[in-house]
Order: C-alpha cells, then structure tokens, then sequence
C-alpha cells in the first residue's frame, strides 16, 4: 500500500534555482494538497486542487504554482527559490472533504533547504 | 482571524494519563481532528468529532465542546512510542482544514 509517495525527500538549492516537488497517490482520492511546515507553525496550505486539471490557492501560494495534469499526480513547483522557503514540504490527499470524517492522507515529506 | 492553540510541551510518565487541550476559533465548523506525528515524519490520523462528547478509540480518545471552541486529546496507558507532536485542525465553513502548530509530547520512563 503505497497510499501518497513524494519526491524527492531531501534537497539543497541555491537561492534563485527553481525545482519541482512531486506527489502521487493511489487511493483514488478526488482532493490534493501542498503544506508547508516550520517550526513553531501549524501546518499552512499553500496549494490545493479539487480534482484533475483544477488548482487553487492557499493560505500562502506566493513563490509557488502547481499543476495536476493526472488525477493521480499533484506537482508543486518553485520559480525561483528563497531562502525564506526553506521548510519541510508535505503533500496530501482526501475524499471530498464535505463527506464527514473523511481525514486527509500524507506523504513522508521534501526536506527543502535554500541556501 | 481564525486561530487554534495548543500547549506547546508536554511531559508525562510512561503509564500514566496525559490531556492535551486545544482551543478554537474559526469561520465556521465542519469537524474537528486530531493526528500524531513522530518526529521526520508524516501526520497520521488519530480521531475525529463532529459532535459534543467523547468518543474512544482505544487508549486515546478525544472529547468536543462546540459551544466552549473547545476539544482535547486524552491518551491513557502511555508508552514511549507515544512521544510524538500531536495536532489539533479544524474544518472551517469552506472545508478547509485550520491547523495547530502541534503539542509535542515527551514521555519519561
């Protein structure tokens, strides 16, 4: 069961440098998210997507775009890295989130450094 | 605004009974849930309310007042696996889930 798989799991950029997070599950599920966490913080959503060839913005979608060209597959990209987006990056999937409990899934997580 | 708060730290004995509180206020209120995440790794659910009182799953079990914005976690029996962060999220009127920054909890033999 592999439930949400994200790559890569560490990396280093340099200021500037672009990149692309990628997510994929395979539990069917109609919701995807991208979150950031910091130490200190509770979890922020920077991206979401409802279903396939659809996105929309989070709480914090300045510096990122993404795209989910397969249902399966949410990728989160960085134009141009800052250090400020140093973090730990998780991805995450769900039933429609107006189905009671449904509870969102996660990924294991990118380690992002940005020098 | 829309703020939830938790403790930041937390210390127990392995054995014994810890509470972990959460505070809410949000647009709106669709649920209420709580995960575990172990220190590198990914949150996993651990409960969910929708309604007024508690329900159990086991040594834990969560408990939600609606009219106070108010839920917790209770984990009996603690073992030291159980040293983890434990989140509290709300879902707001949009279904969006509003986050904690998480309780971490230490368990000392």
């Amino acid at each position: 069961n592999a439930g949400v798989t994200q790559t890569p799991k560490f990396r280093v950029l340099k200021t500037g440098q672009s990149m692309t997070l990628l997510c994929a599950q395979d539990m069917n599920h109609e919701y995807m998210y991208w979150y950031r966490q910091d130490p200190g913080m509770g979890l922020r959503l920077i991206h979401y997507s409802v279903g396939e060839g659809t996105t929309a913005k989070g709480e914090v979608p300045d510096g990122y775009n993404v795209s989910r060209l397969k249902k399966q597959n949410f990728l989160l990209g960085l134009e141009s890295a800052a250090p400020s987006q140093t973090s730990v990056y998780f991805c995450a999937s769900s039933y429609l989130p107006d189905r009671g409990g449904q509870p969102q899934h996660f990924g294991d997580g990118t380690r992002l450094s940005i020098l | 605004g829309q703020n939830i708060d938790q403790p930041t730290e937390m210390t127990a004995t392995e054995g014994a009974i810890v509470q972990i509180n959460c505070t809410y206020q949000t647009s709106g209120f669709n649920g209420l849930f709580w995960y575990q995440q172990h220190a590198g790794e990914a949150p996993t659910f651990l409960s969910y309310n929708v309604l007024d009182g508690l329900e159990e799953k086991g040594r834990f079990s969560s408990f939600l007042s609606r009219s106070k914005g108010y839920s917790y976690l209770l984990l009996k029996e603690l073992q030291m696996k159980d040293s983890a962060s434990y989140l509290c999220a709300v879902k707001d009127s949009n279904y969006q889930l509003i986050w904690g920054a998480g309780t971490k909890l230490i368990i000392k033999p």
